[in-house]
């Protein structure tokens, strides 16, 4: 099982700010927190990665509280092409690199 | 220029009749992943190589075997195709892999099953 939990589904309109949470209790000290973007019949896209504290690039923010436990990705104004589904991932606490994705959100944008 | 190339994009197989997927990195990237996604559904893990490592998820049906022979390539096999195996075959890979590094995607290669 995926360590993260997202809310399966948002809806926002566009030009909105929209952010989604994740749960990921059981993070490991040295894991990274990574979110992707994907869009019906093609591979997961990378948006943003941190590690704590803020991150923004030119996309997206990235909130991590002090604790780790959660994180949540800020998109500013979406548009109807942010419409996907995203996934935030963390490390499986192995050795050798093991990823698994959890169920992610799907985004619906609405004019 | 594509970093992660899947080929072919699209494949069509006969029930039972043995199909590979290939999967190649211009990245040098240690780790390399297979994942599988049907509709609607997250992608499911079903192995990844650490290196010359092979990890298998325990969940994965021994219908499916992987091969890399050097670090620039994989092979997905699936030796006897069932209905149930038509999905999107996703590869990544990631340079390191223990701390959750960035994952590089190729564009898959959707498979159907006749």
């Amino acid at each position: 099982l995926a360590k993260t939990t997202q809310p399966i589904s948002m809806d926002s309109y566009e030009g909105q700010e929209v952010n989604i949470t994740c749960s990921h209790n059981n993070i490991a000290t040295n894991d990274y927190i990574t979110w992707y973007q994907q869009f019906p019949s093609q591979g997961p896209r990378f948006i943003i990665q941190g590690y704590k504290t803020k991150v923004t690039n030119e996309v997206a923010s990235l909130f991590i509280p002090a604790d780790r436990k959660s994180s949540t990705l800020s998109l500013p104004r979406v548009s109807l092409s942010d419409t996907a589904v995203y996934y935030c991932l963390v490390g499986e606490g192995s050795n050798t690199g093991k990823l698994i994705f959890g169920q992610g959100t799907t985004l619906q944008v609405k004019p | 220029d594509a970093m992660v190339i899947q080929n072919p994009r699209y494949q069509v197989t006969q029930f039972g009749k043995p199909v590979t997927l290939s999967c190649s990195q211009t990245l040098n990237h240690n780790v390399m992943y297979w994942y599988q996604q049907k509709s609607s559904q997250a992608p499911k893990l079903l192995f990844h190589y650490y290196d010359k490592d092979f990890n298998n998820e325990a969940d994965t049906p021994d219908n499916f075997q992987s091969r890399r022979p050097n670090t620039s390539f994989c092979f997905l096999d699936i030796r006897s195709p069932g209905l149930g195996d038509a999905a999107m075959y996703l590869c990544a890979t990631s340079r390191e892999g223990p701390k959750g590094e960035k994952l590089f995607f190729g564009s898959g290669t959707q498979l159907s099953v006749l």
